[in-house]
């Protein structure tokens, strides 16, 4: 099946610094990639909807100034953590949505940002 | 509007019975559903997907889950744990608009007792 990476797979940083995640569809492009947020024992909630060569979309509550999602190509979308604070700290999780056959959405490993 | 509901927050099963884990959903749209696994630290594992097509949808390791339109669920059911199994299980809906957002249940931690 299709392949979704992430890197870093953790992340521990200072508050008031930024970070970046990125999500790469390793063997298919991906016109939109989907960004979620997972606290601990909770469910998946959507963040934002990524598209490639395009603004984000974010949900309702989101702020977009906070969370910066860039899709600069058909297999990368990033997400920037700005100015985070511990209250950021979380699972990040992005998947890719693949058109070719039955749509799919295939996700990656997840990133584990600690804010200190 | 959609939701979607996962009736139990927890499961517990002994290797080598069934596995039923429940889960409703609503939609104004003919709905896609889909189950996920998710293992500790572990990206989301696709197990089996419904796309209005037959009913009955057999998945991966064994899984399966059956829509049923009149009662609104889309159970998902095994009939032999395995260890392995244990694990965190999302329901998920996928409506019929073009953004392809998908709705994800509150989950169901599966617990496989030896």
């Amino acid at each position: 099946g299709a392949v979704v990476s992430q890197h870093p797979s953790w992340v521990i940083c200072k508050s008031g610094t930024s970070v970046k995640i990125e999500c790469r569809s390793l063997d298919f492009q991906a016109t939109t990639m989907f960004w979620y947020r997972q606290f601990p024992k909770q469910s998946l909630m959507l963040m934002a909807t990524s598209n490639e060569g395009s603004k984000a979309t974010y949900e309702q509550g989101v702020e977009k100034d906070k969370f910066l999602i860039n899709h600069a190509s058909l297999t990368l979308s990033t997400l920037t953590v700005t100015s985070a604070h511990p209250e950021d700290s979380s699972f990040y999780i992005c998947s890719a949505r693949d058109f070719g056959g039955q749509e799919t959405q295939y996700f990656g490993p997840g990133t584990r940002l600690l804010v200190l | 509007a959609q939701s979607v509901t996962q009736l139990d927050s927890h499961v517990s099963v002994s290797e080598g019975t069934p596995v039923l884990l429940r889960c409703n959903y609503s939609s104004s749209y003919s709905p896609s559903l889909f189950w996920y696994v998710q293992h500790p630290n572990k990206g989301l594992q696709l197990l089996l997907k419904y796309t209005s097509a037959a009913t009955l949808v057999k998945g991966i390791n064994g899984f399966e889950a059956e829509f049923k339109k009149s009662e609104t669920s889309f159970h998902l059911t095994k009939p032999s744990a395995h260890m392995s199994d244990a694990a965190e299980y999302f329901c998920v809906v996928r409506g019929s608009s073009n953004t392809g957002k998908l709705l994800f249940g509150q989950g169901t931690t599966l617990q496989v007792k030896p």
